[in-house]
């Protein structure tokens, strides 16, 4: 089944406690993206990911890092979580940029 | 910089109306327009693509239109169901020096809710 999973779907940790949400696409899509969903402020791009070891900041960038070693992952990872990074957070990918994208289901953070 | 605007952000409708769904876009440059479905709980779902040569795009019981000379697409979804109750997102991707910079900028939704 074309997939997009993430990893945690949920979870509450401390403040600045590094973490990592996992994403893995099994569709050989180029294209992968991170986003944040907030009530009030929809949903926002935190960085991308054109193609393998190709990545750029989205709108909302500050605190987060990315890589893409592989095509079908593209973690993104908290060095430091505060809690303004509290949010739900979604994997994305297409088959190259511009076409529809595949979602994963979320990922849930609570930083207390 | 594209700004991405839906209105209204929520509308309930009895059953079985045909209702339309708003989005406008400042950058008429788009590379293309699309329209998600969200479930509570859940990601996006992708249901139409209109590419910025088109008019229109066609799947079952939804049509989008795009006339980006008045920055505008829309959402048609005709008889409505209970089902289709959801939040309805637009996106656009920036188009910049001749090819797209890799940015998808998302309206905030409109919440629809389909009353039996």
């Amino acid at each position: 089944e074309a997939q997009v999973t993430q990893n945690p779907r949920y979870l509450i940790t401390v403040t600045g406690k590094k973490l990592t949400v996992t994403c893995s696409q099994n569709m050989n899509h180029e294209y992968m993206s991170w986003y944040r969903q907030d009530p009030g402020l929809g949903l926002r791009q935190i960085y991308y990911s054109m193609n393998v070891e190709v990545t750029d900041k989205g709108d909302v960038p500050e605190g987060y890092k990315v890589s893409r070693k592989e095509k079908r992952n593209f973690p993104l990872i908290l060095e430091s979580p505060s809690p303004n990074q509290t949010s739900l957070y979604f994997c994305a990918s297409s088959l190259w940029f511009g076409q529809p994208q595949h979602f994963g289901d979320g990922t849930r953070l609570s930083i207390l | 910089k594209q700004e991405v605007t839906q209105i209204p952000a929520a509308l309930s409708v009895p059953e079985g109306e045909n209702l339309v769904l708003n989005c406008s876009f400042t950058d008429s440059a788009i590379y293309n327009l699309q329209w998600f479905r969200q479930d509570p709980g859940k990601g996006l779902t992708s249901l139409l693509l209109i590419q910025s040569s088109q008019r229109e795009q066609t799947s079952g019981r939804l049509n989008a239109s795009l006339d980006k000379s008045s920055g505008r697409s829309t959402l048609y979804i005709a008889a409505s169901q209970p089902g289709d109750s959801a939040t309805y997102l637009c996106a656009s991707p920036i188009w910049r020096y001749g090819g797209s910079q890799g940015n998808l900028i998302f309206g905030k939704g409109t919440k629809l809710s389909v009353k039996p």
